[in-house]
């Protein structure tokens, strides 16, 4: 059974300050790594995607892949309290997409 | 811009009645799909369908089947409502050049 697994939180984090979202998969098949938000109530919305080991980043949000390690993260600088959400961490495998259960993050003012 | 629909928000039935899900995207994609979501459970796969006519089952199949006569719909049947399917459903479609689903708004099914 292919997994990713993230940590679900919550995760409490002061405004202002570096939010860090991790995950890990666990097919070494994996090539595509996606960071999705979800506000409550909503559907997901894709934050970042990324395809090669490094770090990508796109504004406030960094994408880490580490494919040695099977690691991917999620950074949030100048976190603010509109950033508060469940993120959901999604691998690809097989043409389909595994999704991680997710971690709610919270941004206190 | 990628536009995913789904034909309810909210939506009450009883047990024992059958149940339409329609999702609809207006990008041509080939690939579609259904998810239910739970609180602690993340993302669960129902059904996928690579184009028209064509349909594979996901990790929770069981009491669901779908439909894909067109390439821009996905439905998705409950065959006979349970209450256990009291959930969240999602459905999705997929950029196959970036491997990025697009969600609909989602369907909240409640069944008494």
């Amino acid at each position: 059974q292919k997994e990713v697994e993230q940590n679900s939180g919550p995760l409490s984090v002061p405004e202002g300050a570096i939010a860090s979202l991790n995950c890990t998969y666990s097919d070494r098949g994996s090539q595509s790594f996606f960071w999705y938000r979800q506000y409550s109530g909503k559907s997901p919305e894709l934050i970042m995607f990324i395809y090669s080991n490094g770090d990508k980043e796109d504004g406030r949000f960094t994408a880490q892949l580490n494919k040695a390690s099977q690691y991917v993260s999620l950074l949030i600088r100048d976190s603010q309290p509109s950033d508060s959400a469940t993120y959901l961490c999604a691998v690809s495998s097989n043409y389909q997409l595994i999704w991680g259960a997710g971690t709610k993050l919270i941004i206190k003012p | 811009d990628v536009k995913v629909t789904q034909s309810s928000r909210y939506l009450v039935k009883r047990t024992g009645e059958k149940v339409f899900l329609e999702c609809v995207q207006d990008m041509d994609h080939e690939n579609m799909f259904w998810y239910r979501q739970d609180p602690g459970l993340g993302l669960r796969l129902i059904y996928f369908s690579y184009d028209v006519k064509m349909k594979e089952k996901g990790d929770i199949p069981e009491g669901y089947s779908v439909s894909r006569e067109k390439k821009e719909r996905f439905s998705l049947i409950l065959e006979s409502a349970s209450t256990n399917q009291t959930s969240m459903y999602l459905c999705a479609s997929r950029d196959l050049t970036t491997y990025e689903q697009y969600f609909g708004p989602g369907t909240r099914l409640t069944v008494t």
